[in-house]
């Protein structure tokens, strides 16, 4: 059955710092993996994803994933964290159900916590 | 383009009531589906629509349906209503049902059940 894990509840990092969110998945097939944020109140925003081509996936706001199939790794990345981007981060891959499927499986999700 | 729109934004019923939930996927969208978010189980995925078929059903209770209207615009209906089923529903929609394709989300709908 296809999973990601997210292995860490919180992430704090200050103003200006790189970050990174870790997720790894577990898949068979090909993965197709997504990066989604959350802001309080709010529904999921997409930021990113993996189909196929570089492993160096660039986003929106600055963010960027490395997809790394040895390491069976999809981590979130950022240069220089920014105080707004305080939120949750959901990593997801979609299903394999033998046909066309749009359902997602997602981990738990990382609070990410910027600090001025 | 307009995004994924979800009415009511906020609903308070009582236990053995019913509720239906509506979902307005981005013009030019097919593919809605709908997920449940709780602090204890976190995104689970509830069903998917397309072409007002049912593709596809995720792990929940009878009381939990949906369906999909000619125009793609989405309903999703709870009977008998549990304290348990306090969430925010999430809707996505997507061009077709493709693996590859990118689902965007609504704002959501909180159900608190009292």
């Amino acid at each position: 059955a296809q999973s990601v894990a997210q292995p860490e509840d919180q992430v704090n990092v200050a103003e200006g710092n790189p970050l990174t969110v870790k997720c790894t998945y577990s898949v068979s097939g090909n993965p197709y993996l997504f990066w989604y944020v959350q802001y309080p109140n709010r529904g999921l925003q997409f930021l990113l994803k993996y189909i196929t081509g570089d492993n160096l996936v660039k986003g929106s706001y600055g963010f960027e994933a490395e997809f790394n199939k040895s390491q069976t790794s999809f981590h979130l990345k950022k240069p220089s964290a920014l105080v707004s981007d305080s939120a949750l981060y959901f990593c997801a891959v979609r299903d394999f159900y033998g046909g066309a499927t749009n359902k997602l499986i997602f981990g738990t999700g990382t609070l990410l916590a910027v600090q001025p | 383009k307009a995004g994924v729109t979800q009415t009511p934004r906020y609903l308070i019923k009582t236990r053995g009531q019913q509720v239906t939930l509506s979902c307005s996927p981005i013009s030019g969208h097919r593919s809605v589906s709908w997920y449940q978010q709780t602090p204890g189980q976190g995104l689970q995925f509830l069903f998917e629509y397309f072409s007002e078929t049912q593709r596809n059903k995720g792990n929940f209770p009878g009381r939990f349906s949906g369906r999909q209207f000619s125009n793609s615009r989405s309903e999703m209906n709870v009977s008998t209503l549990e304290l348990g089923d306090s969430a925010l529903y999430l809707c996505a929609s997507s061009r077709d049902p493709d693996r590859t394709d990118t689902q965007y989300f609504g704002p959501g709908t909180r159900l608190t059940v009292l």
